[in-house]
């Protein structure tokens, strides 16, 4: 079947505006993950869903980060009055209720000049 | 919080020739710990892991192993190959579906 999938694969914004980072998990999965991965570095966690849920949104930032999950299915990242710090590789994984396996989508490079 | 080390961050080896790769983590709750394989600009993708209960798990070339007492895990990569060629990231986490925290990774290079 189908793997995690993201879109857009790379998206290049500008200072100060508003971005969206789309993940569409493996059907079924029930557990949804957001990484970010800075360049030589390991996926550092952010959020977790659970459902519709967020179970854990540890790994946030600040809140210029927001992240939703309406229907237990598709989930989007959104960041507000980007920095160039925020540049980076966003990941998504998803895994089944119960499971360790996580599976992770190609990512979305994002780079803000 | 779960911290987790790994070394070293670069490993050169000749074609055939073995790679083992050391990872530590801090939280003596964790009990799952897989392993990633990360290709240049290609999403991580997991090789192999291994729960607490279970001292040691192979899969062909690859194995890991699992010491609790001292918190230490690692990946064996044994006649490695040139498309062995990537990065590693070992990972750990405390309950099933849970956050992963994540190791630096290391950057393997096997030469023919």
């Amino acid at each position: 079947g189908a793997g995690v999938s993201q879109t857009p694969s790379n998206k290049v914004t500008e200072k100060g505006k508003y971005v969206e980072l789309r993940c569409d998990p493996i059907s079924g999965h029930t557990a949804l993950y957001w990484y970010r991965q800075s360049l030589g570095q390991g996926p550092e966690f952010l959020i977790y869903f659970q459902g519709t849920g967020a179970a854990d949104d540890s790994g946030l930032p600040n809140d210029r980060f927001f992240a939703v999950r309406p229907e237990g299915s598709v989930s989007t990242l959104k960041i507000q009055r980007t920095e160039r710090g925020d540049s980076a590789v966003y990941l998504c994984a998803s895994s089944i209720q119960g499971g360790n396996e996580q599976f992770f989508g190609p990512g979305t490079r994002l780079t803000v000049l | 919080g779960e911290n987790v080390e790994q070394h070293p961050s670069t490993l050169s080896v000749q074609e055939g020739d073995s790679a083992v790769i050391k990872c530590t983590y801090s939280d003596s709750a964790s009990n799952y710990f897989p392993w990633y394989k990360q290709e240049l600009g290609k999403r991580p993708q997991l090789i192999i892991d291994i729960r607490s209960n279970v001292g040691e798990k192979k899969d062909q070339r690859i194995a890991v192993t699992l010491n609790k007492t001292a918190k230490h895990f690692s990946l064996h990569i044994t006649e490695t190959q040139p498309e062995d060629s990537a990065v590693y990231f070992c990972a750990a986490t405390r309950y099933n579906t849970d956050k992963l925290i994540f190791g630096t990774g290391t950057r393997l290079q096997v030469f023919p």
